[in-house]
């Protein structure tokens, strides 16, 4: 089992691009979540879908779309970049919503 | 919104040391506290975490110890070696929150050397 995958690795944008990280799991999860990680800051959450056909708002949502495609994989689009999106990008899945969150080994974007 | 506090941001200690990590919470509806390990490069791993109705639990050389009256929460880490350096982060999940949401904290950056 490959656990939780992210593509690309690294992302270098340019100020007003688009766009998609992908995120698939192998594991059956139920519940999906997009995380941010930024210089001495903890993991804030973006988005995050309970379960498939759902999608929820978290703690910094702005800027940010989300797409559940299937079970397996849950997508974060970035429809016209900014320097503030710069980050590390988590994907992470859990059994269920209230279960242990198993984590992707990230995507660092840099926005120009 | 809920809010964690993560203390020392930076731990250094030599090999064989033990290491305590600390973090604060505020909402007293909070009831799961898991701590992740994050090395260079790689996403959080879930190292060990605590329920509500728990004091303190052990695996190995890592322990979670749980204060609800105090609203704080710890991380211990005995007989420490070099593949114990990387960061620590603490969370938390409070039945307050809308959704399954972890809260964490900013980390701490253990250093162990030998």
């Amino acid at each position: 089992n490959a656990g939780v995958t992210q593509t690309p690795k690294f992302q270098v944008l340019k100020t007003g691009q688009s766009m998609t990280l992908q995120c698939a799991q192998d594991m059956n999860h139920n519940s999906m979540y997009w995380y941010r990680q930024d210089p001495g800051m903890g993991l804030r959450l973006i988005y995050y879908s309970a379960s498939e056909g759902t999608t929820d708002k978290g703690e910094v949502p702005n800027g940010y779309n989300v797409s559940r495609l299937n079970k397996r994989e849950f997508s974060l689009r970035l429809e016209s970049a900014a320097p503030s999106q710069t980050s590390v990008y988590f994907c992470a899945s859990s059994e269920w919503a209230y279960n242990e969150q198993f984590f992707g080994p990230g995507t660092r974007l840099t926005v120009l | 919104g809920e809010n964690v506090e993560q203390h020392p941001s930076t731990l250094s200690v030599q090999e064989g040391d033990s290491a305590v990590i600390k973090c604060t919470y505020s909402d007293s509806a909070s009831n799961y506290f898991p701590w992740y390990k994050q090395e260079l490069g790689k996403g959080p791993q879930l190292i060990i975490d605590i329920r509500s109705n728990v004091g303190e639990k052990k695996d190995q050389r890592i322990a979670v110890t749980l204060n609800k009256t105090a609203k704080h929460f710890s991380l211990h880490i005995t007989e420490t070696q070099p593949e114990d350096s990387a960061v620590y982060f603490c969370a938390l999940r409070s039945a307050n929150q809308a959704g399954t949401a972890l809260i964490f904290g900013k980390g701490t950056t253990l250093s162990v050397s030998s």
